[in-house]
């Protein structure tokens, strides 16, 4: 039973196009996290939502936009696709804020 | 603001060989550290944490002693093996940090070989 999943694990689009990655966790956890991890493995916060409620926005694109449902989920919304935006996007999640997070396996995110 | 420097890999290694990655900090308060091991095609996972001067965490054979006066949290096994070959991330947890973000180190790229 996958703690964190996400979906889709691949997605390839083009330049231009809307897309959405979902995240969930049968943790119990409160908190949640987008990161962004480029080519060489650089992690790099995106978001973080805690009880539902926007705790970190670090700067990215207003292109991407969050949406949390509730405690237990987390998306990541994309509008207008660019290549820059390929990446692998690694949901997480945590009791508190602790510094003890559990990654889903990863989104790999192409733009062509 | 607060900072993690890792060694630069790739760090290569033949099987059964000693392992050290060097992992620097530096934070306004007393952070928790972490390290996190990234298997290929794989989630990052929790493999070690400490939360206070001297601590050692320990998991899986790895171990690392959180260092305040060298500002060190130093990642070492003894006897690497093939199934060791991961990216390895150092992280700091600082409590005067409002939102307590985890701050990431570049990682580290292990490849031990047979």
């Amino acid at each position: 039973d996958t703690a964190v999943s996400q979906t889709p694990k691949y997605l390839v689009t083009q330049m231009g196009n809307d897309k959405s990655i979902k995240c969930e966790q049968n943790l119990g956890h409160d908190t949640m996290y987008w990161y962004k991890q480029d080519s060489k493995k650089f992690l790099k916060i995106m978001f973080s939502y805690n009880n539902k409620e926007l705790i970190i926005n670090e700067t990215v694109p207003n292109r991407f936009s969050p949406k949390s449902p509730d405690k237990a989920h987390l998306n990541l919304h994309i509008n207008s696709l660019e290549l820059g935006d390929s990446a692998v996007y690694f949901c997480a999640s945590s009791l508190g804020v602790t510094g003890e997070l559990f990654f889903g396996e990863g989104s790999r995110l192409t733009v062509l | 603001g607060d900072s993690v420097t890792q060694m630069e890999g790739p760090v290569t290694l033949s099987e059964e060989a000693f392992l050290t990655i060097n992992c620097t900090y530096t934070a306004t308060g007393y952070p928790s550290l972490f390290w996190y091991v990234q298997y290929p095609g794989e989630g990052l996972q929790l493999l070690l944490k400490a939360t206070k001067a001297d601590d050692k965490g320990s998991n899986k054979g790895f171990e690392a002693t959180y260092r305040k006066e060298t500002t060190s949290f130093h990642l070492e096994k003894g006897s690497v093996q093939v199934s060791d070959s991961a990216v390895y991330f150092c992280a700091l947890s600082d409590p005067l940090d409002s939102n307590y973000q985890l701050i990431w180190g570049a990682g580290t790229k292990l490849i031990i070989k047979p």
